[in-house]
């Protein structure tokens, strides 16, 4: 079993559009997780971590529910340049897992 | 300028030849870890390194085999490439402070195995 699932996507959506990606994970031990972007093959960057209290940075929202093995992100307000994939990332002592990544296409 | 830098970025190598690609980090972090990423598996661990000259098995080690005399330091070495190590290649750092620091990735090298 994979350490972390995550809905491939796409998910095509228009600008302004909210939408939500959903990831979870096998490894109940799991200490601290976290939402990276990748751009096209390019290095994978943080966009936020993710707290049990669940977070908020701008337009981006993200959610754990533990109890669950459950991982969240909200984006509200779709932009163009929201187009990426999106990586759900849960580490585990110290070794970071990533799931296979959410492509999101935003439109005009 | 600090970061977190691989090299080489493009490498074309024929099977069963040796090829390390290097990764090279200047914030003295303590974890460095690589990955491997191909379409449809995202990015998998291959080796990762809690300190100087203490490294352990990822995912999917075999095949590969790590260093780590330096901190700063972490090669990966292919010993005897095959087409299905052809790849994008990431080598990432943290810190070793627990709790939620984020890892940073360097830019890639793309393996190429004829």
């Amino acid at each position: 079993r994979k350490e972390v699932e995550q809905d491939p996507g796409p998910f095509n959506v228009p600008e302004g559009a909210t939408v939500a990606f959903n990831c979870t994970y096998s490894n109940s031990a799991s200490q601290s997780f976290f939402w990276y972007r990748q751009d096209c093959r390019k290095e994978p960057k943080l966009l936020m971590s993710v707290y049990s209290s669940g977070n908020e940075d701008g337009r981006f929202t993200a959610q754990l529910n533990r109890a669950s093995q459950y991982i969240s992100l909200l984006i509200r307000d779709s932009k163009l340049s929201d187009s990426a994939t999106y990586l759900c990332v849960v580490a585990s002592f110290n070794k970071f897992y990533f799931g296979s990544g959410t492509k999101l296409n935003v439109k005009p | 300028d600090a970061g977190i830098t691989q090299s080489p970025r493009y490498k074309i190598t024929e099977t069963g030849r040796q090829v390390t690609l290097m990764c090279h980090q200047t914030w003295s972090h303590s974890y460095m870890f690589w990955y491997r990423q191909d379409l449809g598996h995202g990015l998998r661990l291959i080796y990762y390194s809690a300190a100087a000259d203490i490294t352990d098995k990822g995912e999917v080690p075999d095949g590969y085999v790590v260093s780590r005399s330096k901190t700063e330091n972490f090669p990966l070495t292919l010993e005897s490439a095959t087409r299905s190590q052809t790849s994008v290649y990431f080598c990432a750092s943290r810190g070793a402070k627990t709790g939620s620091t984020e890892a940073f990735f360097g830019q890639g090298t793309r393996l190429t195995v004829v």
